[in-house]
């Protein structure tokens, strides 16, 4: 079974630009979450999509969007970009039923320099 | 106070020794509890998750929750120099399934 893929593993980006990272889950996951992860704060979430909604949301300026197509593979961008968004992004995908969250599976990530 | 905390670290721990990660978590909602793994350069990987007050045993490694202390922890008996890495604990609450709140993890370190 193929696992979460993610691109591109690698970007380097100026101030002031915007990207988009790309996120496909495993299959049959509905549920996708974005996380990023910096030495100092650690993993914070950004957002969750279930079936093309945006389910949950951290606490994350309006720069930073997603959104999720309907064959369950997820976008999120970044606008706007500032030296601080430099982070590793991870996609993590899950089968969430009506126990919850089962536990994610991530992908490799997006490791995003901003300079 | 954090949502989710963990020892600060680093823990080294001789080969074949009981490796004991701990975390708190302050929602007393939170409904389900993870432990991962993240080696060094790596993205983090799934090891248990556990729903109930009690112990989980999967192979070498057991999960306790005990929600009245709110707090659950990993056991890693036999610990292999393979088991070097970040351990992340993360809990979602009852009302949000779908969102995992991570600590900060504890670093383990074992020594052959």
């Amino acid at each position: 079974k193929a696992g979460v893929t993610q691109t591109p593993r690698y970007l380097i980006k100026t101030r002031g630009q915007q990207v988009t990272l790309s996120c496909s889950p495993i299959s049959g996951h509905r549920s996708v979450s974005w996380y990023q992860q910096t030495p100092g704060q650690g993993l914070q979430f950004l957002f969750e999509y279930f079936s093309e909604t945006q389910r949950n949301k951290g606490n994350f300026p309006g720069r930073f969007s997603g959104r999720q197509f309907s064959n369950s593979r997820s976008e999120m961008n970044v606008s706007t970009l500032e030296l601080g968004d430099s982070a590793l992004y991870l996609c993590a995908s899950s089968a969430t039923g009506t126990g919850g969250n089962y536990g994610y599976t991530f992908g490799s990530g997006t490791r995003l320099t901003v300079v | 106070q954090k949502e989710v905390e963990q020892n600060s670290g680093p823990l080294s721990v001789p080969e074949g020794a009981i490796a004991s990660l701990n975390c708190t978590y302050s929602d007393r909602g939170s409904q389900s509890f993870f432990w991962y793994r993240q080696y060094s350069g790596k993205s983090p990987e799934l090891i248990m998750f556990i729903y109930s007050n009690g112990d989980k045993e999967d192979g070498r490694f057991t999960a306790q929750l005990n929600k009245a202390s709110q707090y659950v922890s990993l056991l890693i008996r036999d610990s292999q120099p393979s088991d070097s890495a970040t351990y992340l604990c993360a809990v979602n609450a009852r009302t949000n399934a779908g969102k995992s709140t991570f600590g900060d993890g504890t670093t383990l370190t074992v020594k052959p």
